[in-house]
């Protein structure tokens, strides 16, 4: 059981757009910032979104994110099969003193 | 232009330590607020955090298994070690580092090493 709570998977076609939403609470997500990942199949993660809703140099602007209040979500437009894999958000957790991770959501492109 | 590997046994005991090394390059633990993290996945399921080292020596511990981790840097070298007490099978996973650039309240890892799997088995 994760501390923040991601559905299990999400899907669209090809060139539509999806959210993954991440939930936690006053400790984590309500107190720190939020990034999230991406891995592709075999590969190793790769950091999408920093600090609620910066891009690093190597993300495209098809991806976007939010933060409010103890939520998050992270968005892909113009959806691409190369999108397809796991999507995970993670935060600090200042009560347990602990990085904390989502259990993560499978982007399926139809 | 920074990278980070990890090394270590592909094949461990239960009961046995598993020592892991993270070799990186590109940037120095003895920056201030720079730290490495150990993060862990078994096979098919999600990423699991374990420990994380800071510049200042300050470390912390996932709570589940902070009983049976360690974690310790050598700057001169620019590694860091992780040691597992007392594997079994469900820490069959495959073992990651990655550098954090700055802690809490951000506390992102941005660039990551490539694995390495370590089996748990007889």
């Amino acid at each position: 059981q994760s501390v923040l709570t991601q559905p299990p998977s999400v899907s669209a076609a090809p060139g539509q757009k999806v959210t993954i939403s991440c939930s936690g609470s006053s400790s984590n997500i309500g107190s720190n910032d939020v990034s999230w990942y991406q891995q592709l199949p075999g590969t190793a993660p790769k950091l999408l979104i920093y600090e609620n809703n910066k891009r690093p140099p190597w993300t495209p602007d098809r991806f976007s994110a939010s933060k409010s209040g103890t939520s998050a979500t992270l968005g892909i437009t113009g959806l691409q099969t190369g999108d397809e894999g796991d999507y995970y958000c993670g935060t600090w957790d200042r009560s347990l003193s602990v990085w904390v991770f989502g259990g993560g959501t499978k982007l399926t492109v139809l | 232009q920074v990278t980070l590997r990890e090394s270590g046994p592909a094949l461990v005991k239960p009961t046995q330590t598993l020592t892991l090394t993270c070799t990186f390059s590109g940037f120095s633990l003895t920056t201030p607020r720079m730290c490495v993290t150990w993060i862990r996945q078994p096979p098919g399921k999600a990423l699991e955090w374990l420990a994380r080292i800071h510049w200042n020596d300050d470390k912390y511990y996932s709570a589940s298994l902070n009983t049976r981790l360690t974690i310790s840097k050598d700057t001169s070298r620019n590694q860091v070690v992780l040691t597992v007490t007392n594997m079994g099978p469900v820490d069959t996973a495959t073992y990651y580092c990655a550098r954090v650039p700055t802690p809490e309240p951000r506390g992102e890892a941005d660039y990551w090493g490539q694995g390495i799997l370590v089996t748990v088995s007889s």
